[in-house]
């Protein structure tokens, strides 16, 4: 079962065509929710950090939030350069460790001009 | 330039060759990580190590091992490889004892035959 679930898998926007990719989580207990943006052959590159329902974060045309099983980002006016695979990742809470990182499959976006 | 190596980039091998992988970063981070990437799949935690000498098992740690005697350095071991370890390895660090803001390394693409 997975503990992290992105949707959807692909999206396909016009430039311009506001949206949001949703990531929801089973773990019992969360230290962070990351997301990352990841371009073909490269690896991942972090742009937020959520610790607590209700948190926000911006940069230029993305905004992250958090509910107490869900994430969203958030995508203002695309551009094509805004293309690439978006990643979520959850940090668990598990007793005294410091508890492992969950990856969602990742939402594929395309923006077109 | 503030980065995460990895080397080899690419490696071809056959089943039961031990190999190992290095990851090298020059940020003085504490947490440094492994995750293997596969299509359909995403995302997954090998190993992570929250500081020197501390290490703890991902969600997928099965024919890895991993050892963290300095600081900047965080090897990766595969004593018998097998078929199904051909991947994409990502390794990761991150300045604090959590994955947070993590700075991922070009990738190493695997391939056991």
């Amino acid at each position: 079962e997975d503990q992290v679930t992105q949707s959807p898998e692909a999206l396909r926007l016009q430039e311009g065509e506001s949206s949001s990719l949703n990531c929801s989580y089973t773990v019992s207990g969360l230290r962070g929710l990351f997301w990352y943006r990841q371009d073909p052959g490269k690896g991942p590159e972090f742009l937020f950090t959520l610790y607590s329902a209700g948190e926000e974060k911006e940069k230029e045309r993305l905004k992250a939030t958090l509910t107490k099983k869900e994430s969203f980002l958030h995508i203002t006016a695309p551009k094509p350069e805004d293309s690439a695979t978006y990643l979520c990742a959850v940090h668990e809470q598990r007793g005294s460790t410091l508890g492992r990182l969950y990856f969602g499959r990742g939402t594929q976006l395309t923006v077109w001009p | 330039e503030a980065q995460v190596t990895q080397n080899p980039r690419y490696l071809i091998t056959v089943t039961g060759k031990k190999l190992t992988v290095t990851c090298s970063q020059n940020m003085n981070h504490e947490y440094m990580s492994w995750y293997r990437q596969d299509p359909g799949l995403g995302l997954r935690q090998i190993y992570y190590s929250m500081n020197v000498e501390v290490t703890d098992k991902g969600d997928v740690p099965e024919g890895y091992k991993v050892s963290r005697k300095e600081k900047r350095n965080f090897p990766l071991i595969l004593e018998s490889p097998s078929p199904n370890q051909t991947s994409l390895y990502f390794c990761a660090s991150s300045l604090r004892t959590t994955p947070d803001t993590q700075y991922f390394g070009p990738g190493t693409r695997l391939t056991v035959l």
